[in-house]
């Protein structure tokens, strides 16, 4: 069984911090990793996507990859009360046959206090 | 906005009617998918379309039935529900060719009565 695993939360930091989430895949062979911000009632929106071990920053947001330890992270710097929402991890499935199917953690639910 | 459009964005029926959601994406995509998501879940994978054919069917009941009519347009026919199939009904696309990320519709909001 495929699992894709993140602590659901929630998560409380004040305004300003740095807010850290965290996420773990099974599958060894998991190449691409992407993390979505869902509102409550929203449908999920892409914030980012990393494929090779490091570091990948796009404004606020950094996403953190380490293939060796097959762990996924994504920080928020200076968090916002806007920022408050759940957090899923995806990671495809490397066995879907290029159908880019992916597996969902249970998502980290973020409160950012003003 | 999404690029990926979904209608209607709810739906309220009873069991023995048949209703069809609909998503339509403009992005050039050849992968799109269905997703059925109760509250405080991640999203349940349901359907994969690739290159306009069925190539996952994660053992969903035949009550659901997924049409494909061109490489933009993905329909959900609904048939005989049952109260527990309640839930946000999500098309995502992507571009179908390695390891590109899926982008959501806004979603149907279900409900059976």
């Amino acid at each position: 069984q495929k699992e894709v695993e993140q602590n659901s939360g929630p998560l409380s930091v004040p305004e300003g911090a740095i807010a850290s989430l965290n996420c773990t895949y099974s599958d060894r062979g998991s190449q691409s990793f992407f993390w979505y911000r869902q509102y409550s009632g929203k449908s999920p929106e892409l914030i980012m996507s990393i494929y090779s071990n490091g570091d990948k920053e796009d404004g606020r947001f950094t996403a953190q990859l380490n293939k060796a330890s097959q762990y996924v992270s994504l920080l928020i710097r200076d968090s916002q009360p806007s920022d408050s929402a759940t957090y899923l991890c995806a990671v495809e499935d490397p066995g879907s046959s290029n159908t880019g199917k992916l597996i969902f953690g249970q998502g980290t639910t973020l409160q950012v206090k003003p | 906005d999404t690029e990926v459009t979904q209608t209607p964005k709810h739906l309220v029926m009873g069991m023995t009617n048949k209703k069809s959601l609909k998503c339509e994406q403009h992005m050039g995509h050849r992968a799109m998918y269905w997703y059925k998501q109760k509250a405080k879940k991640p999203p349940e994978l349901m359907f994969v379309y690739s290159y306009e054919k069925l190539s996952i069917n994660e053992s969903v009941p035949s009550r659901f039935s997924p049409e494909c009519p061109n490489s933009s347009l993905l329909n959900l026919h609904l048939h005989a529900l049952q109260p527990e199939d309640s839930a946000l009904y999500l098309c995502a696309s992507s571009h179908g060719q390695g390891s590109q990320p899926q982008h959501f519709g806004d979603g149907t909001r279900l409900s059976i009565l």
